[in-house]
């Protein structure tokens, strides 16, 4: 049962254009969203997150979207850089549970 | 030390071999993780620590895999009699709720089963 999921396993967006990576997830009792990148060869690294009582939360050129009556959360990146292409993956815990879910990520190519 | 720091960073091992793989989390953290990454796949979680309890090792793929944690700070996870599916990148990652509950992962031990 995949509780979090990223439907587009790969998204390709022109260098500074907007980028929006989105995420869904089945379990209301979900307390924080987090976003991870990876490079390949690297362990993911911590992005952004949001907290399921917020709907919004913005740090530079990131922002991410939380939609609780959807179960829906977006990242947004603009303006999009060449650096930005890597693994995006979205994951969810539950307080108390300590565990991460993981979506399966989105591969992000930024065209120069 | 500064982040998660893992070992080996690359190993590869003949079949029905065993293997460990060590992880020292950042000090203080006293939450510790595995994952693991096949290839093509998403992030797969393995087991939690908290201390050295595990609360939660509901993903441990089978009775091959072993992990443990001493004095609160690192971990070994142990693979038995190694198979071809075993071939994953295994991700240790630590947290505390004083750094806000925020997950830092290392860079990962990348395991070929030959």
């Amino acid at each position: 049962d995949q509780q979090v999921k990223q439907n587009s396993p790969s998204l390709s967006v022109q260098e500074g254009r907007i980028s929006i990576l989105n995420c869904d997830y089945t379990n209301s009792m979900f307390d924080y969203f987090l976003w991870y990148k990876k490079y390949p060869a690297e362990g993911p690294t911590f992005l952004i997150s949001i907290s399921s009582i917020k709907d919004k939360n913005e740090d530079g050129r990131f922002t991410v979207f939380l939609n609780k009556s959807a179960k829906h959360l977006s990242l947004h990146i603009v303006p999009s850089q060449p650096g930005d292409s890597a693994v995006y993956f979205c994951a969810a815990i539950i307080f108390g549970n300590e565990k991460l879910t993981f979506g399966t990520g989105t591969r992000l190519t930024i065209i120069p | 030390g500064a982040g998660v720091s893992q070992s080996p960073s690359n190993k590869v091992t003949e079949k029905g071999k065993d293997v460990e793989l060590r992880c020292d989390p950042i000090s203080g953290h006293t939450a510790l993780y595995w994952y693991r990454q096949s290839l093509g796949q998403g992030l797969e979680f393995l087991i939690y620590f908290q201390g050295n309890s595990a609360p939660d090792k509901s993903g441990l793929p089978s009775d091959r895999f072993s992990a443990e944690r001493t004095g609160g700070s690192v971990s070994t996870l142990t693979i038995q009699r190694t198979q071809q599916e075993d071939s994953a990148v295994y991700l240790c990652a630590s947290s505390s709720r004083a750094s806000g509950n925020t997950i830092y992962f290392g860079e990962g031990s990348w395991l070929t089963v030959v």
